[in-house]
């Protein structure tokens, strides 16, 4: 079936510029991640959503950060009057199960947003 | 919170070189260790994991990591590496059970002359 899917694939905004960038998680997974990857580093948690509840959000650097999944499918990550420092490639990954228990659950990495904040 | 480290940022083999990534973390209790590859153009992708049992895991693509808890380690290799091998290549470490935000290493960039 479909991987995990991310539009757009790049976003450049001017300074100043509201995003969203979305995210298709694989038809039935519980779990919705969502990382940050700048240049030359790995990916940084962000938050991470259980079927449509926001679970954790204490990756998101400032209260610019906004991510939603209303229906339990699709997310959406929006960041609000975009900085220089936002330019970064964000990841969304999903998993089939909800985490606790230190069960195993891989999760599948969708391609990646590049945000070029000018 | 655990950190993780990988030591070599770039490195350059000549095809059926033998491979070792260092990757070392810093976490006092039980963890869950991640080896990830992303191809050019491609996603990241779970190449090998660790979680508990025998220390030496074997993935895909003949790819193999070392759990070594004394030295807070779990090295990567590959006996001979491809030119199809050329990747960045991410250790992660998790905090064990319960947890599920991993910590992502800062990557190795590794290029294979055929």
């Amino acid at each position: 079936g479909a991987g995990v899917s991310q539009s757009p694939r790049y976003k450049v905004a001017k300074r100043g510029q509201d995003v969203a960038l979305r995210c298709d998680p694989i038809s039935g997974h519980v779990s919705l991640f969502w990382y940050q990857q700048a240049l030359g580093q790995g990916p940084e948690f962000l938050t991470y959503f259980q079927n449509e509840a926001q679970l954790d959000k204490s990756g998101l650097p400032s209260d610019r950060f906004f991510a939603e999944r209303p229906e339990g499918s699709v997310s959406t990550l929006k960041i609000q009057r975009t900085q220089q420092e936002d330019s970064a490639v964000y990841l969304c990954a999903s998993s089939v199960k909800s985490f606790g228990g230190g069960l195993y659950n891989e999760q599948f990495f969708g391609p990646g947003t590049r945000l070029t904040v000018l | 919170a655990q950190s993780v480290s990988q030591h070599n940022h770039h490195v350059i083999l000549s095809e059926a070189a033998s491979l070792e990534l260092g990757c070392n973390y810093s976490y006092g209790g039980t963890v869950n260790l991640f080896w990830y590859v992303q191809y050019p153009g491609q996603h990241l992708q779970l190449l090998l994991k660790y979680f508990s049992g025998d220390p030496l895991v074997k993935g895909i693509k003949g790819f193999e990591a070392e759990f070594i808890k004394s030295k807070f380690s779990f090295n990567l290799r590959k006996p001979s590496v491809q030119w199809s091998d050329t990747a960045e290549y991410f250790c992660a470490v998790k905090a064990g059970r319960g947890s599920y935000i991993p910590t992502f290493g800062r990557g190795t960039s590794l290029i294979v002359h055929p």
